[in-house]
């Protein structure tokens, strides 16, 4: 049981835009900045965005994020068939002093 | 390009000790206020945080593994190691080595992960 909450899938065809959920608590997302990771098959997760909404360099401006209260998304536009991937959000806790993370979100491009 | 490699054995017994390395290469692992930590994902399951340190000896655990995790740095060989003692079949993961920068910027560099199998 993941400590925070994501859906199990989503789901969108070519060029269309999905959100990915992320819920948590007063002590991690509500208090504190959201990153978001890409994981394809068998390779390592890879950050997509961090502190709620900044993007590394090199991550398509496709991929946003935004925070309110104790929920975050993920959003990814202009979907791709090479978008298809696990998303797994993650935040500081407060009360872990360490980081927690969502159960993933097995993203399907139709 | 910052290089996390992990390393180690991909089968413990239970109640043995798990062991293994994270050699750090384009970065030093003495820089910056840059921790070095493990993150473990179960087949099928979400990821888990299991501690991060700083190279100068700071450690932070998960309680919830605390009493049975270690980790060191090794700055000559700029290598992180991880021994988790006492493991069971809820210790078989994909063990990560990542780069932590805190609660402001997360987690930004993973390795390619090692399975690690509990069996007899």
């Amino acid at each position: 049981q993941s400590v925070l909450t994501q859906p199990p899938s989503v789901s969108g065809a070519p060029g269309q835009r999905v959100t990915i959920s992320c819920s948590g608590s007063s002590s991690n997302v509500g208090s504190n900045y959201v990153s978001w990771y890409q994981q394809l098959p068998g390779t390592a997760p890879k950050v997509l965005i961090y502190r709620n909404n900044q993007r590394p360099s090199g991550v398509p401006d496709r991929f946003s994020g935004s925070k309110s209260g104790t929920s975050a998304s993920l959003a990814i536009s202009g979907l791709r068939s090479d978008d298809e991937a696990e998303y797994s959000c993650a935040a500081w806790d407060d009360s872990l002093s360490g980081p927690v993370f969502g159960g993933g979100t097995k993203l399907t491009v139709l | 390009q910052l290089q996390l490699q992990e390393s180690g054995p991909g089968l413990v017994k239970p109640s043995e000790t798990l062991s293994l390395i994270c050699t750090v290469s384009g970065d030093s692992i003495s820089s910056g206020n840059n921790f070095w930590g493990w993150v473990r994902q179960p087949p099928g399951k979400g990821l888990e945080w299991i501690g991060s340190m700083y190279y100068a000896g700071n450690t932070y655990y998960n309680p919830s593994l605390k009493s049975r995790v270690n980790m060191s740095v090794d700055t000559s060989k700029s290598q992180l190691s991880l021994h988790l003692s006492s493991v069971t079949a809820a210790d078989a993961a994909i063990y990560y080595c990542v780069r932590d920068r805190g609660m402001d910027y997360g987690i930004d560099y993973w390795g390619r992960g090692i399975l690690v199998s509990v069996s007899s």
